[in-house]
């Protein structure tokens, strides 16, 4: 069974550095890209930025680009999606996806709330 | 970058009524748009892809159709488990952008 499990919910602070993982099973991790997408409260999907894990080749939304860092480690086949800089507004829902045709396995998603 | 416009943003409906969901590109996404159903509390599902492709184990109520930048989600007769929100999203270039979404009320 293909699947995709993500860590667990994460309570910062404004201004602290996280890094969220997303952990992939039933297929071959390397050959699929793995994307980031974003759900804010009572709000809509945002695609964030997708990775090759074969070759670490890495797309990110202009929204996105230059304030979260992408990447992936294939020996556990695992992305990884990490902030530097904290803010209240990256409080959101963080789902990671496996994209073939379509978006065609998710995760369950990783809740971050940051406070001021 | 693309951009997905879907509607309406809110369809009322009742159960054993037809859907249809549209999304609008703005420019040529040559065919290569999904479509995903996400409950509250749950992640996304996909149901369509390639706009007229089913995904595993999706019902034959839904379909999807369109070609270029006009594309249309149909729930044939409403099953109360299908009152959710509905996105498209394409994949033709990068950024692969959701439209905003259509929620399905009773």
């Amino acid at each position: 069974e293909v699947q995709l499990v993500q860590s667990g919910a994460e309570v910062k602070k404004s201004g602290g550095s996280l890094k969220i993982s997303c952990k992939g099973s039933g297929y071959f991790f390397d050959s699929y890209w793995i994307a980031w997408v974003r759900q804010m409260p009572g709000k809509g999907l945002e695609w964030m930025g997708s990775i090759y894990p074969a070759d670490s080749d890495t797309r990110y939304s202009p929204s996105f680009q230059g304030q979260v860092t992408i990447s992936s480690d294939k020996s556990i086949n695992t992305a990884f999606l990490q902030w530097s800089a904290l803010k209240p507004s990256d409080t959101a829902m963080y789902y990671c996806a496996r994209q073939d045709d379509a978006f065609d396995t998710w995760g369950q998603g990783t809740m971050i709330s940051v406070s001021s | 970058e693309i951009v997905l416009t879907q509607s309406p943003a809110t369809l009322s409906l009742s159960p054993g009524e037809r859907a249809t969901l549209s999304c609008r590109a703005s420019q040529s996404v040559n065919g290569y748009l999904a479509w995903y159903q996400q409950k509250p509390g749950q992640a996304p599902r996909l149901l369509i892809y390639e706009a007229s492709n089913r995904a595993p184990g999706v019902p034959a109520r839904f379909s999807g159709s369109g070609s270029g930048t006009d594309f249309t989600l149909t729930i044939s007769s409403l099953e109360p488990e299908d009152f959710a929100v509905y996105y498209c999203q394409h994949r033709s270039n990068w950024p692969h952008n959701f439209g905003q979404g259509t929620r399905l009320e009773i």
